[in-house]
């Protein structure tokens, strides 16, 4: 049972640098969500979707893009990586308002 | 305001003891909540769905109070294993809040 995959699980960026943090879920499921957790804080959620070609923003959306082009994959862009987003980002996703199933998580380091 | 808030702690209890944490929300139209577990940094996974009438799950109880809009988590008889940082949700896009951190001692 795959059920959500992030990769990768561990970056290292340059300060200017970008990328693209993968998330792919095989359960079908309509919701999609990315977030940052930083030491001593909870989940802060970033942009969601609720559907392919539907995204939103969430609490922390500056610095990070997302698209959503099909049901299973939802993608992260950093565009110009910062040390302030240095931190471990958690893909989730789930059906309406059941339970949310995340990724195992990537630890990003932005020197 | 934060949407939701939890009990700052760090908790620390004894084995066996029983601890109680609650989570505020201010959106009084929130319909779905939750409690999560994590493990040292590890993704959290589901505990238990919070249900307006109240639910147990063996050592764990949970509550919603929508009049002052929280919901609590009762653990009774503390294991070692229980030591986690524990996350509500509520609302409609998952947010959580801060997160309390449990640590049961020996």
């Amino acid at each position: 049972n795959a059920g959500v995959t992030q990769t990768p699980k561990f970056q290292v960026l340059k300060t200017g640098q970008s990328m693209t943090l993968q998330c792919a879920q095989d359960m079908n499921h309509e919701y999609m969500s990315w977030y940052r957790q930083d030491p001593g804080m909870g989940l802060r959620l970033i942009h969601y979707s609720v559907g392919a070609g539907i995204t939103d923003q969430g609490e922390v959306p500056n610095g990070y893009n997302v698209s959503r082009s099909t049901t299973e994959d939802f993608p992260l862009r950093l565009l110009s990586a910062a040390p302030s987003q240095t931190s471990v980002y958690f893909c989730a996703s789930r059906q309406s308002n059941t339970e949310a199933f995340f990724g195992q998580g990537t630890r990003l380091t932005v020197v | 305001r934060k949407e939701v808030e939890q009990d700052p702690g760090p908790f620390n209890v004894p084995e066996g003891a029983t601890v109680a944490f609650n989570c505020t929300y201010s959106n009084s139209a929130s319909q779905s909540f939750f409690w999560y577990r994590q493990d040292c940094r590890k993704e959290p996974k589901l505990l238990m769905s919070v249900y307006s009438s109240g639910n147990e799950d063996g050592r764990f109880t949970a509550q919603l109070n929508r009049a002052s809009q929280y919901i609590s988590l009762l653990i009774r008889d503390s294991k070692l294993s229980d030591s986690a940082t524990y996350l509500c949700v509520v609302k409609y896009d998952m947010r959580f809040g801060a997160g309390t951190r449990l640590t049961v001692k020996p």
